[in-house]
C-alpha cells in the first residue's frame, strides 16, 4: 500500500518555465488536496477536488491550475513559474466521511525552487 | 473562515520531561475537528492525535495527550515523556464538518518547532 505518491521530490526551474507536480493515491480517496508550506508557515491550500470531475480552488490558487480525470491522480499545473512559487507542496488525500478519523494522508512533499 | 493560530514559534524540553504545545482557533461553528500533525526532518506530515469537538473527554494517543478547551476554543498538546525522535515541527489544524460542499479542507496554524535536549 503505497499511500499518496508524489512526484519530482526536488525540481529547480527557472523563471516563466512551465511543469507539473505529480500526485497519485491508491486507497480508493475522494478527497484530494494541493497545498503549499512557506518557510515557517503553516500549509495554506491551493486547491482542492471531492471526486473526479469536481474540482475547486482554496486560499492561493493563482499561478497554479489542476485537473482530476481520475479517482487516483491530481496533478498540480503551474504554467509560468515566479520566485514567489518557490516553495515546498504537499498532495493529500481522504475518505468522505461524517467522521474523519484518519484526518489526510499526505504524500512526503516537493521542494521546488524557482530561480 | 476559521483561523488556527499557535503562538509559540519554539519550544524546547529536556528528553524525559513534559512539554504543552498551544493552539487557539477561532470558530463559528458548534461541530468540527481538530488536529496535531508532526513533521520532522524528513518532512512527511504525520497525524499524532484527533478529537471531535462532540466529545468532551480529551484523546490520548500513548505518551501525547490533549486538553480541549471548546469554550476557550483551545486545544494543547502535551508530550510526556519527550524522547529524541519527538524533534519536530507540530502543527495544530481544524476540519468542519462534511455538512457542506467546501467543508472538507485542513486549516493549518503556522507551527512548532520542538527541540530535544539530551
Amino acid at each position: 500500500n503505497a499511500g499518496v505518491t508524489q512526484t519530482p521530490k526536488f525540481r529547480i526551474l527557472k523563471i516563466g518555465q512551465s511543469m507539473t507536480l505529480q500526485c497519485t493515491q491508491d486507497m480508493n480517496h475522494n478527497y484530494m488536496y494541493w497545498y503549499r508550506q512557506d518557510p515557517g508557515m503553516g500549509l495554506k491550500l491551493i486547491y482542492y477536488s471531492v471526486g473526479a470531475g469536481i474540482t475547486d480552488k482554496g486560499e492561493v490558487p493563482n499561478g497554479y491550475n489542476v485537473s482530476r480525470s481520475t479517482t487516483e491522480d491530481f496533478p498540480l499545473r503551474l504554467e509560468l513559474a515566479a520566485p514567489s512559487q518557490t516553495s515546498v507542496y504537499f498532495c493529500a488525500s481522504s475518505f468522505r466521511d461524517r467522521i474523519p478519523h484518519y484526518g489526510y494522508t499526505f504524500g512526503s512533499g516537493t521542494r521546488l525552487t524557482v530561480v | 473562515a476559521q483561523t488556527v493560530t499557535q503562538s509559540q514559534p519554539e519550544m524546547s524540553v529536556q528528553e524525559a520531561e513534559t512539554v504543552t504545545l498551544s493552539c487557539t482557533y477561532d470558530t463559528s461553528e458548534s461541530d468540527y475537528y481538530l488536529f496535531w500533525y508532526k513533521q520532522p526532518p524528513s518532512r512527511q506530515m504525520i497525524l499524532v492525535i484527533r478529537q471531535e469537538a462532540y466529545k468532551q473527554q480529551n484523546a490520548t494517543e500513548n505518551r501525547f495527550s490533549v486538553n480541549f478547551q471548546k469554550a476557550a476554543k483551545s486545544f494543547s498538546l502535551k508530550i510526556s515523556d519527550s524522547q529524541l525522535g519527538d524533534a519536530a515541527m507540530y502543527f495544530c489544524a481544524y476540519r468542519s464538518p462534511l455538512s457542506n460542499f467546501g467543508n472538507e479542507k485542513l486549516t493549518f496554524g503556522t507551527g512548532t518547532r520542538l527541540t530535544i535536549i539530551p
